[in-house]
């Protein structure tokens, strides 16, 4: 069962540079998620998407951009680097309204993506 | 909005005792509360969830919780602790009805280090 993938596993960066870090989950999930983490701030909510070519801001949106073609894919976008981005990031997904009263609310958890930003 | 707090960013026991990692919301109603786990270098697993009915809930790995409404508190307990159970431990809470209710607020995180 693979659930939610993350790609890369780790990646570095110059300033200014731009990736994308990939998100794919095969649980026919509605809604996703990216986060990113940092020693103290716990878990931060930068966008979310509660279904396939829909987007939405989190709690730290700047300097982040999202796509969601396909229902089974996030993207999650670094135009130009900044080393406040240097952080760990991790994509989720859960059922949605699809899933019930509760079941909804369980979110899934890829095993993340190490970005350092020089 | 919602929140939750973790008072305890970081709670040392030894093998075999008891723990119980604190967390406390804030929620207008009764809300959908969940601990996860996050072993070094790995993503977040879900120990155990509340959404309704008996307040004293069980998890994988021998842990519970308990929803206590009065004191908006959703603490995470295990009688008798492992080694394997050092990692970080997240407590979140969700709406539950109507709204944005997709989302959820985590707390800042408990580290658990376990001493032989």
């Amino acid at each position: 069962n693979a659930g939610v993938t993350q790609t890369p596993k780790f990646r570095v960066l110059k300033t200014g540079q731009s990736m994308t870090l990939l998100c794919a989950q095969d649980m026919n999930h509605e809604y996703m998620y990216w986060y990113r983490q940092d020693p103290g701030m716990g878990l931060r909510l930068i966008h979310y998407s509660v279904g396939e070519g829909t987007t939405a801001k989190g709690e730290v949106p700047d300097g982040y951009n999202v796509s969601r073609l396909k229902k089974q894919n996030f993207l999650l976008g670094l135009e130009s680097a900044a080393p406040s981005q240097t952080s760990v990031y991790f994509c989720a997904s859960s059922k949605g309204l699809a899933g019930g009263d509760g079941a909804k609310n369980i979110q899934y958890f890829g095993a993340g993506t190490r970005l350092s930003v020089l | 909005a919602q929140s939750v707090t973790q008072p305890d960013i970081h709670i040392t026991v030894s093998e075999g005792a008891s723990l119980e990692l604190r967390c406390n919301y804030s929620y207008g109603a009764t809300p959908y509360l969940f601990w996860y786990v996050q072993s070094p270098g790995q993503g977040l697993q879900l120990l155990l969830k509340y959404f309704s009915g008996d307040t004293l809930v069980q998890g994988i790995k021998g842990f519970e919780a308990e929803f206590k409404r009065s004191q908006s508190s959703f603490n995470l307990r295990k009688p008798s602790v492992h080694w394997s159970d050092a990692a970080e431990y997240f407590c979140a809470v969700g709406q539950n009805s109507g709204g944005s209710n997709y989302k959820l607020t985590f707390g800042k995180g408990t580290l658990l280090t376990v001493n032989p």
